[in-house]
């Protein structure tokens, strides 16, 4: 079954201890992406990429680290996380290409990582 | 800067009524997703619109664009309860990233 998978589904932890959601998608999609949903602020993008070894800001990015070394995996690293972070994220991913139908292809999303900072 | 405005943020409706969310958006996109997602769940894609005019429609639900006035609508028909969920639209943004509105959060009372 083609699907994008998060872990851990939930994730309680202390400020300051280090932590990392794991990102895995099986269907061969070059573009990744990391959002946070706030209530009230909708989705906003963390980090993205565009293929192995390509990462780029989105628009709160800061106090995250990402990597792509994978085509598959997209990890998302919270090296000290504050309460300011507990929130719900999400991955995703599409393809990228030349292709029309790669170029308009939806993103695929994960089921979520609810996350809070005490 | 591609930003989006989705309104209302709030909709409470009655079941059969019909009702419209809107969708703006501030500079050239050339295409424009809905996404559908229920209290606690992740997000599930509902229409991909492409083109100046493009309206696709799925049950109860029609989405419709415009590119001209950057605007998408996604109508509601006769509302059923099981509509009930938080409804977004993304327009594409120039890096092949998806900017989405803060969403409309519909329920459907009998």
């Amino acid at each position: 079954e083609a699907q994008v998978t998060q872990n851990p589904r939930y994730l309680i932890t202390v400020t300051g201890k280090k932590l990392t959601v794991t990102c895995s998608q099986n269907m061969n999609h070059e573009y990744m992406s990391w959002y946070r949903q706030d209530p009230g602020l909708g989705l906003r993008q963390i980090y993205y990429s565009m293929n192995v070894e390509v990462t780029d800001k989105g628009d709160v990015p800061e106090g995250y680290k990402v990597s792509r070394k994978e085509k598959r995996n997209f990890p998302l690293i919270l090296e000290s996380p504050s309460p300011n972070q507990t929130s719900l994220y999400f991955c995703a991913s599409r393809p990228r290409g030349q292709k029309l139908t790669a170029h308009h292809s939806p993103l695929h999303f994960g089921n979520g990582t609810r996350l809070t900072v005490t | 800067e591609l930003k989006v405005e989705q309104n209302p943020l709030f909709l409470s409706m009655q079941e059969g009524k019909n009702y419209t969310i809107y969708c703006n958006y501030s500079t050239t996109s050339d295409r424009l997703y809905w996404y559908r997602q229920d209290p606690g769940k992740s997000l599930e894609s509902l229409f991909v619109l492409l083109s100046n005019g493009a309206v696709k429609q799925e049950g109860r639900l029609m989405a419709s664009l415009d590119t001209k006035a950057r605007l998408s609508t996604l109508h509601i028909t006769a509302a059923v309860h099981d509509l009930s969920a938080t409804y977004f639209c993304a327009p594409g943004g120039s890096q092949g990233n998806l900017i989405f509105g803060k969403g409309t959060k519909l329920s459907v009372k009998p």
